[in-house]
């Protein structure tokens, strides 16, 4: 069982780029769940996708939007980088809610 | 609105020495709470999950309790080590929205050899 995988690890932006971020749920789940985390704090819900739909969704503005596949992995994309989107993007997936959640390695953007 | 605290921020503790780390949450509604690992710059381990209708969780040196009454729980890790060093973070499902973790800042472990 290879668990919750994402890419790429690094990724380097100007402000006012657009990325996208990729995430590949552990084996058998079927929600998967985006959290960004600031240098020294917990991470932030963005948003949740469940049968590939925004099932929930934090407090983030609408340049930050997701896609969930029939096979269950998902995409983060976030429009018009800000500096303060540099940070720590977690996917969490699980097998519905509010189940254990399982955490991947994250993906480690920066926006100069 | 469920607000998750985990003091202290940091501790240092020599090898050997047993760990008490805790959580707190103010809403007592929970469904579950959950305890992760965190090493620099890497992702979340999930370490315990435990049921609301749990009073405690047991995986090998690691222990967790949950008073919901009260609205804590608490970590403890038995005859530390210098490998258990890193950031040690709890979350609960939003009451309103149980697919959402609400997660603390973390304390941050030394373990000193």
């Amino acid at each position: 069982d290879a668990g919750v995988t994402q890419s790429p690890t690094h990724l380097i932006k100007t402000r006012g780029q657009q990325v996208t971020l990729r995430c590949s749920p552990k084996s058998g789940h079927d929600t998967v769940s985006w959290y960004q985390q600031a240098l020294g704090q917990g991470p932030q819900f963005i948003f949740q996708y469940y049968e590939e739909e925004e099932r929930q969704r934090g407090n983030f503005p609408d340049r930050f939007s997701g896609h969930q596949f029939p096979n269950y992995s998902s995409e983060l994309n976030v429009n018009a980088l800000l500096l303060g989107d540099s940070a720590l993007y977690l996917c969490a997936s699980s097998s519905g809610t509010p189940n254990e959640q399982f955490f991947g390695p994250g993906t480690r953007l920066t926006v100069l | 609105k469920q607000e998750v605290t985990q003091i202290p921020a940091a501790l240092s503790v020599p090898e050997g020495e047993n760990l008490v780390l805790n959580c707190s949450f103010t809403d007592s509604a929970i469904y579950n709470l959950q305890w992760f690992r965190q090493d620099p710059g890497k992702g979340l381990t999930s370490l315990l999950l435990i049921q609301s209708s749990q009073r405690e969780q047991t995986s090998g040196r690691l222990n967790a309790s949950l008073d919901k009454s009260s609205g804590r729980s608490t970590l403890y890790i038995a005859a530390s080590q210098p490998g258990d060093s890193a950031t040690y973070l709890c979350a609960v499902p939003f009451t309103d929205s149980w697919g959402k973790l609400q997660f603390g800042a973390g304390t941050q472990v030394v373990v000193t050899p």
